[in-house]
């Protein structure tokens, strides 16, 4: 079946620097998904990319979507303490109901 | 809007316990699943339901019953509840199937079973 595989598992960082987490599938997407939870929290949706090389940005945040639809990276500028939590992303193979596979996420951790 | 809400929040069983974990949403969406969360752990689908009256196996449905009898809620079962069923429990809805429409999950439901 479908595998996401996402790297880092942990990534620590000084508040300021910046953090990127990464997506891979072993298959072709027809689109990913990503989600941050808080410690505690519950997931919430961030964006979604469906395009072939597609770069989204939302604030300090940047998305982008590989060539081949085959990976997927999120990219935060300038990391804040709110930033602080678990950064998901979940890709989707055919459109269907439960087509959408998720990732083991990236934990990002702010020391101030 | 409420938008997905889960009942209890926390709960503690004992081994071959049963209970049944509630959600419902008022967004009117035909679309509603059952995740669950291990530590360290990407979520892993247990059951969905494209439409009241309708439900499907996940990923992971071993240990779980689900029904749809109204489009607004979607319970989750466990008849005998095993210490491998410790986790997070989420809800979650979507507009149009979850491939192509962002989950709206609830706050969750944290059960460990001792």
């Amino acid at each position: 079946g479908q595998q996401v595989m996402q790297i880092p598992q942990y990534q620590h960082v000084q508040e300021g620097e910046d953090f990127t987490t990464y997506c891979n599938s072993s298959t072709t997407l027809s689109n990913i998904q990503w989600y941050k939870q808080r410690p505690g929290g519950h997931p919430v949706f961030l964006i979604q990319l469906v395009k072939s090389g597609e770069v989204k940005k939302q604030k300090r945040l940047t998305f982008q979507f590989g060539e081949a639809k085959k990976n997927s990276s999120l990219h935060i500028t300038a990391t804040q303490t709110t930033d602080v939590g678990t950064y998901f992303c979940a890709g989707a193979s055919g459109g269907g109901a439960d087509g959408l596979t998720f990732g083991k996420g990236t934990h990002l951790i702010i020391q101030p | 809007n409420a938008g997905v809400t889960q009942t209890p929040k926390f709960r503690i069983l004992k081994i071959g316990q049963s209970m049944t974990l509630q959600c419902t949403q008022d967004m009117n969406h035909n679309y509603m699943y059952w995740y669950r969360q291990d530590p360290g752990m990407g979520l892993k689908l247990i059951y969905y339901s494209v439409g009241a009256g309708i439900t499907d196996k996940g990923e992971v449905p071993n240990g779980y019953n689900v029904s749809r009898s109204t489009t607004e809620d979607f319970p989750l079962r466990l008849e005998l509840a095993a210490p491998s069923q410790t986790s997070v429990y989420f809800c979650a809805s979507t507009l149009g199937p979850a491939g192509n429409s962002p989950l709206h999950f609830g706050n969750g439901t944290r059960l460990t079973v001792t």
